[in-house]
């Protein structure tokens, strides 16, 4: 069945360092998704790939689509507290269900 | 804030009990998606619901239901509650019909099963 996996499981990092956290799926995605849980709280939806090999920016994030459609990234440049939380990837095959990977827990150490 | 609205924020029950989640999806939005989600892990899909039927559904069992209402509104039920049901249940709606796209969350309902 659809696996999507995530590594690292967990990422410590001093305030001002770099972050990224990589995605990969069994299977060929449609499209994948980034959300982010800040402890205690609910997935909150940063972006959505669509084509292979994609690239988008926001601010701080950048985010990349596999040329095969089955892995992505997420890198944050000079993280802040604020960026504290569990980064996840969701994959879609086109249906309408969401794989949701395991998940990339983040810590900022001041 | 989405603007998706669930009840109860949090819920004991007993194992063998029934339950039932409710959730008030987004203005606009007539697709609604649950998910369980156990400590420490990534939310796994439950099933979706589009114009009041069940339009997709993950590896749970028929224990689990749901119903969408004419409001857009849904319900999620659980027969028969184990142990491991003890998880967050979140409710996610979106604005494309019947797809898997963005998803506005909840801020879910935290099941404990004793």
């Amino acid at each position: 069945g659809q696996q999507v996996m995530q590594i690292p499981q967990y990422q410590h990092v001093q305030e001002g360092e770099d972050f990224t956290t990589y995605c990969n799926s069994s299977t060929t995605l449609s499209n994948i998704q980034w959300y982010k849980q800040r402890p205690g709280g609910h997935p909150v939806f940063l972006i959505q790939l669509v084509k292979s090999g994609e690239v988008k920016k926001q601010k701080r994030l950048t985010f990349q689509f596999g040329e095969a459609k089955k892995n992505s990234s997420l890198h944050i440049t000079a993280t802040q507290t604020t960026d504290v939380g569990t980064y996840f990837c969701a994959g879609s095959q086109g249906a309408n269900n969401l794989f949701f990977g395991t998940g990339t827990r983040l810590t900022v150490i001041p | 804030e989405t603007g998706v609205t669930q009840s109860p924020t949090h819920l004991i029950k007993t194992r063998g009990q029934q339950v039932t989640l409710r959730c008030s999806s987004q203005s606009g939005h007539n697709t609604v998606s649950w998910y369980q989600q156990a400590l420490g892990q990534g939310p796994q899909f439950i099933f979706q619901y589009y114009r009041e039927e069940e339009n997709g559904r993950g590896n749970f069992p028929p224990r689990f239901s749901g119903l969408q209402f004419p409001n857009y509104s849904s319900e999620l039920n659980v027969n028969a509650l184990e142990l491991d049901d003890s998880a967050l249940y979140l409710c996610a709606s979106s604005l494309v019909s019947g797809r898997a796209d963005e998803q506005f969350f909840g801020p879910g309902t935290r099941l404990t099963v004793l």
